[in-house]
């Protein structure tokens, strides 16, 4: 079965720097999606990536996938107090099921 | 973009009860929804698939029995956990993907979760 690896586990910053989280599948990806969650709450959905090497951007969130379809990462510019919570990412397994499988999660603290 | 409404987004009950989770999509028809479980400071683990007129299907190690799940309409899914149990405390949140499209601009819309509490 498929499996993604999220590091690091934990991450804490000071406003305005830049961090990444990555997100390592144990399979070819099908699709990746990317998601915050504030603890006790819903998910948010931020991106999703489809193709090798893509990359896709909002606001000051940036995704990319690699080539081989293995491995993702979440780049955050400049972060914000706003930008805290846990990120987590999400795999379509058996692709374009809805059956999603998650990393373990990132939970992120941005320090004023 | 979709928007998945659950129900409640917490609940308290007594050990021995059953309790009635309500996932609704609010703007589009969904023939499948899902529903998760989360520990706490832990990942979302799938629980089942809900299909509309038809039974749901069940992870490895989930409990049909104990996890009721009816798909009565397009829009509703509900998740009943019976005779409750201490250890059955978590966050509940289910998922919806509309029927005919699916979209990469919004990927999978989750509802916002149920905390339960057995006591």
């Amino acid at each position: 079965s498929q499996e993604l690896e999220q590091s690091p586990q934990s991450l804490i910053v000071q406003e305005g720097k830049n961090l990444t989280i990555n997100c390592t599948s144990s399979k070819t990806l099908y699709g990746l999606y990317w998601y915050k969650q504030k603890y006790g709450e819903g998910l948010i959905f931020l991106m999703m990536l489809q193709k090798g090497g893509e990359e896709k951007s909002h606001e000051k969130i940036t995704a990319k996938l690699d080539e081989k379809k293995q491995q993702s990462s979440l780049h955050i510019t400049a972060s914000q107090p706003s930008h805290a919570g846990i990120y987590l990412c999400g795999a379509d397994g058996s692709g374009n099921t809805g059956k999603l499988i998650f990393g373990q999660g990132t939970t992120l603290q941005v320090k004023p | 973009g979709a928007v998945v409404s659950q129900h409640p987004s917490w609940v308290i009950c007594k050990s021995g009860t059953s309790v009635k989770i309500e996932c609704r999509s609010l703007d589009f028809q969904a023939t499948t929804m899902f529903w998760y479980r989360q520990f706490p400071k832990q990942s979302l683990m799938l629980m089942a698939t809900s299909n509309e007129g038809s039974k749901a299907t069940y992870e490895q190690g989930v409990e049909k029995d104990k996890f009721l799940i009816n798909h009565a309409s397009l829009t509703l899914s509900t998740l009943t956990v019976t005779s409750a149990h201490p250890e059955d405390s978590s966050f509940y949140i289910c998922s919806a993907r509309e029927t005919g499209g699916w979209s990469a601009s919004y990927g999978y819309t989750f509802g916002s979760g149920t905390r339960l509490t057995v006591v």
